[in-house]
């Protein structure tokens, strides 16, 4: 399988302190997108980092990419509690052509 | 615009059932897929299209089917389900293959057979 691995599995925070979640995958990328998932709903795309691309933010979200290491870093500061969520990471290979390979996801928990 | 919509919400099915999960995206995307979400696994592509008439298999393709016969449609048929095909199952769409494009997903249909 080709799917990513997502760390830590769950994270529990206080409101206003920073929360981060690490993406590792296993082959060459053409980019990296964070989608994430409230309960019960499906998956809305939240940031796209190219793999020429090291650091993108947007808004109270920044995002890394090592490809060296084949990993990436989400980042959320100031988390709020309607910031509890999964948030997963997707990955489009380059030898895939035009499939999408998920992480396994981060459940984040922001506690108000 | 509606965004992308899933038939039905829940269903339930016996071992060897059959049974068509729908949907239907009205932003003239080219690109559509089904994904099935496994507690502890993500989400894992089950077949995808990049056009009317075109479909192709993804990681997990065994005991689905699908057709694109309208840009706007992409119906997911389970042909003989089995217990191993409980899940939730995702559909998403993006304007076209091109790299970066964004998936919209819609709310998911929740299956469980028994």
């Amino acid at each position: 399988s080709q799917q990513g691995e997502e760390d830590p599995q769950a994270l529990s925070i206080q409101e206003g302190e920073n929360a981060t979640m690490n993406c590792s995958y296993k082959t060459s990328i053409n980019n990296l997108q964070w989608y994430r998932q409230n309960s019960g709903r499906g998956l809305v795309h939240l940031i796209l980092i190219r793999s020429n691309e090291r650091e993108k933010h947007s808004g109270r979200l920044r995002v890394t990419l090592d490809t060296s290491k084949k990993s990436s870093s989400l980042l959320i500061t100031a988390s709020r509690a309607a910031d509890t969520a999964s948030y997963f990471c997707a990955t489009e290979p380059t030898n895939t052509g035009n499939q999408f390979y998920f992480g396994t996801g981060t459940s984040l928990t922001v506690i108000p | 615009n509606a965004g992308v919509t899933q038939t039905p919400k829940f269903q339930v099915l016996k071992t060897g059932q059959s049974m068509t999960l729908q949907c239907a995206q009205d932003m003239n995307h080219e690109y559509m897929s089904w994904y099935r979400q496994d507690p502890g696994m993500g989400l894992r592509l089950i077949h995808y299209s990049v056009g009317a008439g075109i479909t192709d298999q993804g990681e997990v393709p065994n005991g689905y089917n699908v057709s694109r016969s309208t840009t706007e449609d992409f119906p997911l048929r389970l042909l003989s389900a089995a217990p191993s095909q409980t899940s939730v199952y995702f559909c998403a769409s993006s304007y076209s293959l091109g790299t970066g494009e964004t998936q919209y997903f819609g709310p998911g249909t929740r299956l469980l057979v028994l």
